[in-house]
């Protein structure tokens, strides 16, 4: 699976979007792009995933780039809800494959 | 409600001793995963299964051991040889290994002194 390399840490207007970026390099053409989040002490909870194209759903928007050597989560309109560490993966979906996850984006949220 | 329960949420033991995590799910999923995550660290693949009765090592399997006869339980017991078990334990299932989504349970702080 490529390595993602994320922001250690980010703050965040409440109210205002949150862009999370993630830079994944050496994505192959076969690997998805996932994001997880995780609240302090708390199991991590799936947000989103895409391959090519953008995708949003109740949660986030995912904006891929044309190369995919990099990606965007976007929180619309952030709550202090919101504050977690989030974790960009690659990987393959293939039956009995892994999720890797490296050290995410410490993102709080400000009121 | 359909979920993934972990239990207990705190768990305290002396060294030497084995002990058991318990994780049950009732979303009909058929892989199911443990992970061990370490403060301000991420998460790391302890063991995982994708079908009942059969389960794999992940990139930390020493000193841990589970089991798989149901589809819906997979305990996880972290053993006397394991020697730094003192974490926070994560289980996650998923509708298939490897291509679907994961869903996490609530954890289970394990402190072994």
């Amino acid at each position: 699976d490529a390595k993602t390399t994320q922001p250690p840490s980010m703050d965040c207007a409440e109210g205002r979007a949150a862009n999370l970026p993630c830079n994944h390099s050496t994505i192959s053409g076969n690997e998805y792009v996932y994001w997880y989040r995780q609240i302090h002490s708390q199991g991590p909870q799936y947000i989103i995933h895409g391959l090519k194209n953008n995708e949003t759903n109740e949660m986030a928007s995912l904006i891929i780039t044309e190369d995919r050597k990099s990606s965007t989560l976007i929180l619309p309109h952030a709550t202090l809800r919101d504050t977690a560490v989030y974790y960009c993966i690659v990987r393959v979906k293939a039956a009995g494959n892994k999720l890797t996850f490296g050290g995410g984006t410490r993102v709080l949220v400000k009121p | 409600d359909g979920g993934i329960t972990q239990s207990p949420k705190y768990l305290f033991r002396k060294e030497g001793q084995n002990v058991t995590l318990s994780c049950e799910q009732n979303l009909n999923h058929d892989a199911m995963y443990w992970y061990r995550q370490d403060p301000g660290q991420g998460l790391r693949l302890i063991y995982y299964s994708q079908i009942v009765n059969d389960f794999q090592k992940g990139d930390i399997a020493e000193g841990y051991s589970v089991s798989r006869e149901k589809k819906e339980s997979f305990p996880l017991t972290v053993t006397s040889a394991q020697k730094n078990p003192t974490a926070f334990y994560l289980c996650a299932s998923s509708i298939l290994a490897g291509v679907d989504e994961q869903y996490f349970g609530p954890g289970t702080r394990l402190t072994v002194t």
